[in-house]
């Protein structure tokens, strides 16, 4: 079984509607991840939580919110999808435990298409 | 600023020959770098990273980096590619994660 695992793997939806991506890690790590990837632009880092009570902002996270519902869960949610938003969406843990020298495990991807 | 430069944004190569996928940071401060690789339709799955110690650094699939500090480098190489190495390369370096552009490396048969 996959360690990263992110619902749904492909997913459609129209301007304005609202929509969750969700992420599930069983590695035990407390760093999760955000990124969307664009073509040309490589991963840009959307939100991240260092524990369930941490949450930050990365580069581009306006228009988004996340959730950390568990250690092992962290959602991610676009509350009016826009169809700049299309891109391929990657939930990331990593196991940052020794003095910052830190290996992201990555999801499947989640391919959002806004209309 | 904190940057990660990929010269190559595609690289076609033979069957076989020599490759060479180049990567630029810029830093003021320490930093762990990393090469991960992302097959068509999949995630980025990390090949290797340098830490700390030698320069050089082996990781999966026969790839190798040499970490340059002088000339701020981390390029990645493979003495002879096979067709499963078509795919998508991403450098990255830790003081926060940040990753390159990508390149995309193709092998021709």
């Amino acid at each position: 079984d996959a360690d990263v695992t992110q619902t749904p793997r492909n997913r459609i939806t129209k301007t304005g509607k609202r929509i969750m991506l969700e992420c599930s890690q069983t590695k035990g790590h407390d760093r999760m991840y955000w990124y969307r990837q664009d073509p040309g632009l490589g991963l840009r880092l959307i939100y991240y939580s260092f524990d369930v009570k941490d949450i930050n902002k990365g580069e581009i996270s306006d228009g988004y919110s996340v959730s950390r519902q568990a250690q092992a869960k962290f959602s991610l949610s676009l509350e009016s999808a826009i169809p700049n938003q299309t891109a391929l969406y990657f939930c990331a843990t990593s196991d940052a435990d020794r003095g910052g020298q830190e290996t992201q495990y990555f999801g499947p991807g989640t391919r959002l298409l806004v209309l | 600023a904190q940057s990660v430069t990929q010269l190559d944004s595609q690289v076609p190569v033979f069957e076989e020959a020599p490759v060479e996928l180049r990567c630029n940071y810029s830093s003021s401060v320490s930093v762990y770098l990393f090469w991960y690789v992302q097959y068509p339709n999949q995630g980025l799955q990390l090949l290797l990273k340098y830490l700390s110690g030698s320069t050089l650094v082996k990781g999966i699939n026969g790839f190798e980096a040499e970490f340059n500090k002088s000339q701020t480098s981390f390029h990645l190489r493979k003495p002879s590619v096979h067709i499963s190495d078509t795919a998508e390369y991403f450098c990255a370096f830790y003081d926060k994660v940040i990753f390159g552009p990508g390149t995309s490396l193709s092998v021709i048969p």
